[in-house]
């Protein structure tokens, strides 16, 4: 089956330490995105990709960083450098020529 | 900057319309969204339009845009238990390439 895979579901670390959310998707897209969302608020971009080897910055990248080595994969990395990691993170893609993103079941972030 | 504005709740009974509005301000949007999101899950897309079109209908969806007030509505005809979700509209001048600007989402409750 074609989807977008994120994981874990569910990730617990310690403050000040970097932690890496998984993003794989196989419906051969080229744009891939990553949002955080928060109670109450929609969802806000962090990065996106559209191709590989290319990334730009969202609206609130400080403190995330990525990668895009593969066009199946767009793992997002939270650093030490985010003041308030703890949210429901939310990977997207698009083939790049469609209107529709495609999202993740999603990771929900908690640092203790 | 773009925005894009719900109301956060609304409260239906179970066989009535729901009727869920949205009003965004960047005049150049191109497409408007509608995605579902459940619980602990990631957005499902329900329906778009483009902005050359008043209205379109998908089964017991029906969205209704107002242009020149920039108002979007989705509108469920005999709305389930299974329609409880959050439902948020998003904005892209670009066609889903480039980043959506999303609403806050409004819950949708609905009850016996």
């Amino acid at each position: 089956d074609g989807g977008i895979t994120q994981s874990p579901k569910y990730l617990f670390r310690k403050e000040g330490q970097n932690v890496t959310l998984s993003c794989e998707q196989n419906l051969n897209h080229d744009a891939m995105y990553w949002y955080r969302q928060d109670p109450g608020q929609g969802l806000r971009l962090i990065y996106y990709s559209q191709i590989v080897n290319d990334f730009q910055k969202g609206d609130i990248a400080e403190g995330y960083s990525v990668s895009r080595e593969k066009k199946e994969s767009f793992p997002l990395t939270v650093t030490s450098a985010q003041k308030n990691p703890t949210a429901f993170y939310l990977c997207a893609s698009n083939p790049g020529r469609g209107n529709e993103q495609f999202f993740g079941p999603g990771t929900r972030l908690t640092v203790l | 900057g773009e925005d894009v504005e719900q109301s956060l709740f609304l409260s239906v009974r179970e066989g009535d319309s729901s009727v869920i509005n949205c009003t965004y301000t960047d005049s150049s949007s191109t497409y408007l969204y509608w995605y579902k999101q459940e619980p602990g899950a990631g957005l499902q897309l329900l329906t778009y339009i483009f902005s050359n079109m008043d209205m379109k209908q998908d089964q017991r969806l029906t969205v209704l845009l107002n242009k020149k007030d920039k108002h979007l509505s989705l509108r469920i005809a005999d709305t389930q238990t299974g329609d409880s979700a959050i439902y948020f509209c998003a904005e892209s001048s670009t066609g889903g390439y480039n980043k959506l600007i999303f609403g806050a989402g409004t819950r949708l409750a609905v009850h016996p």
